[in-house]
């Protein structure tokens, strides 16, 4: 089976670009997971999503930041505009909420750079 | 969700065990224990869970005390591939997110 699979894998910006990361889940997922990796703030939670619906987008930083899930298959993170200070790794993350949805499997990640 | 402390790094020796510690003293009762791992530059990697009881599975044992406040995460036979940062997650089982802390960095060492 496939895994949850990120694109871009690198992405290098300038400074004020807008950026789109994406993500496909695995499917028959019914939840996606946003998470930033710094050295700095290690990894954090940004947003989740259950049924495609956001339940939890406390860790979004700011307003720049947004995220959505338009259908179970495909999610995207949007910065508009990006800022050095977000260069960092972005996984997404997937699970099933039924039987057996213990496991959360995370993609391989989205490496970000604001220049 | 329970907060949890590990150590910030610990060496292991190749072919040996690597014995990983984990507090959760304030762990409620319908909370899990749960163990990822993340090699550099991939993203975690799930390892293996438990309520009360002992875990094992292709990857490691999970060892929980009987009062639940801490438990050990043990890897057999460790490998050089086995190097990475390993994370103690405490929380209740469906609930919907993964909280990471600092983790603990594993250095398998030939």
């Amino acid at each position: 089976d496939a895994g949850v699979i990120q694109s871009p894998r690198h992405e290098v910006t300038e400074m004020g670009q807008e950026v789109t990361l994406r993500c496909k889940p695995i499917s028959g997922h019914n939840s996606l997971f946003w998470y930033r990796q710094t050295m700095m703030r290690g990894l954090e939670l940004l947003i989740y999503f259950n049924n495609n619906v956001p339940i939890d987008d406390s860790g979004m930083p700011e307003d720049r930041f947004s995220a959505k899930m338009p259908n179970a298959s495909f999610s995207t993170l949007k910065i508009q505009p990006s800022e050095p200070r977000d260069s960092a790794v972005y996984f997404c993350a997937s699970r099933t909420t039924g039987s057996g949805g213990n496991t959360i499997y995370f993609g391989e990640g989205s490496w970000l750079t604001v220049v | 969700d329970a907060k949890t402390t590990q150590p910030t790094s610990m060496d292991c020796a190749e072919g040996r065990a690597a014995n990983l510690p984990c507090n959760h003293s304030t762990i409620s009762g319908n909370e899990y224990v749960y163990w990822y791992r993340q090699i550099h530059s991939q993203g975690p990697q799930y390892i293996i869970h438990g309520l009360k009881n002992n875990e094992t599975n292709e990857m490691a044992s999970l060892i929980i005390t009987e009062d639940r406040k801490s438990s050990t995460l043990i890897l057999p036979h460790a490998t050089l591939r086995d190097t990475a940062v390993y994370y103690c997650i405490v929380r209740v089982d469906l609930g919907g997110k993964l909280i990471f802390g600092q983790g603990t960095t594993l250095q398998v060492k030939p």
